[in-house]
């Protein structure tokens, strides 16, 4: 079975440009999350999709939006850059079997703005 | 504050030596989840302890789960340089897949 892929693996932006990054599940996992990695601030949630539908949001403004499609594919963009937003963004893809949440992760993709 | 607190932060250890990682939640925790990183990359998952008490083993990496479902401790026996990265714990907050993490603890191991 394919693991959570992600891309692209590394984007470099300018502050103001907006930038959408990509994430596909695991084959039959209908649940994507999103994470933003810094040094200072550690993993924090973004959002959760599941069957196109937003069902959970963190604490990040509203320059951060994502969607989901019918094939479980996930996007997210991030509009007006800010240094700030240079990170490791990861996707996980998750399915809840047997009242077990099970979380799995793609490798990230590593945005710089300048 | 940090829902999940992780200490240590760091970790140097000699090859061959045994370590513990702790995971401290202020609330009780519905289940506790390790993950591995190395730097950069994605999140390994390694175990998810559900109940109070409960212990998993693999390999040579064990971590617990106590009583009260409060705390959870990481242990590593006879540590080897591939151990070396980010552990990271996390939690499912109240069953809604809201996720959250701890700090994270870097671990390297010295051959």
């Amino acid at each position: 079975k394919a693991g959570v892929t992600q891309t692209p693996r590394y984007l470099i932006k300018t502050r103001g440009q907006q930038v959408t990054l990509s994430c596909s599940p695991i084959s039959g996992h209908r649940s994507v999350s999103w994470y933003q990695q810094t040094p200072g601030q550690g993993l924090q949630f973004l959002f959760e999709y599941f069957s196109e539908t937003q069902r959970n949001k963190g604490n990040f403004p509203g320059r951060f939006s994502g969607r989901q499609f019918s094939n479980s594919r996930s996007e997210m963009n991030v509009s007006t850059l800010e240094l700030g937003d240079s990170a490791l963004y990861l996707c996980a893809s998750s399915k809840t079997s047997g009242g077990v949440f099970e979380q799995f992760f793609g490798p990230g993709t590593r945005l710089t703005v300048l | 504050s940090q829902e999940l607190e992780q200490s240590p932060q760091s970790l140097i250890v000699q090859e061959g030596k045994n370590l513990t990682i702790n995971c401290t939640s202020s609330k009780t925790l519905y289940g506790l989840y390790w993950y591995k990183q190395k730097y950069g990359e994605g999140l390994i998952f390694l175990m998810m302890l559900q109940k109070g008490g409960e212990e998993k083993s693999h390999e040579k990496i064990t971590a617990k789960l106590d009583e009260k479902k409060q705390q959870s401790s990481l242990h590593i026996t006879a540590s080897q340089p591939s151990h070396a990265g980010i552990y990271l714990c996390g939690a499912d907050k109240d069953h809604f897949n809201k996720f959250y993490f701890g700090s994270g603890t870097k671990l390297n191991v010295k051959p």
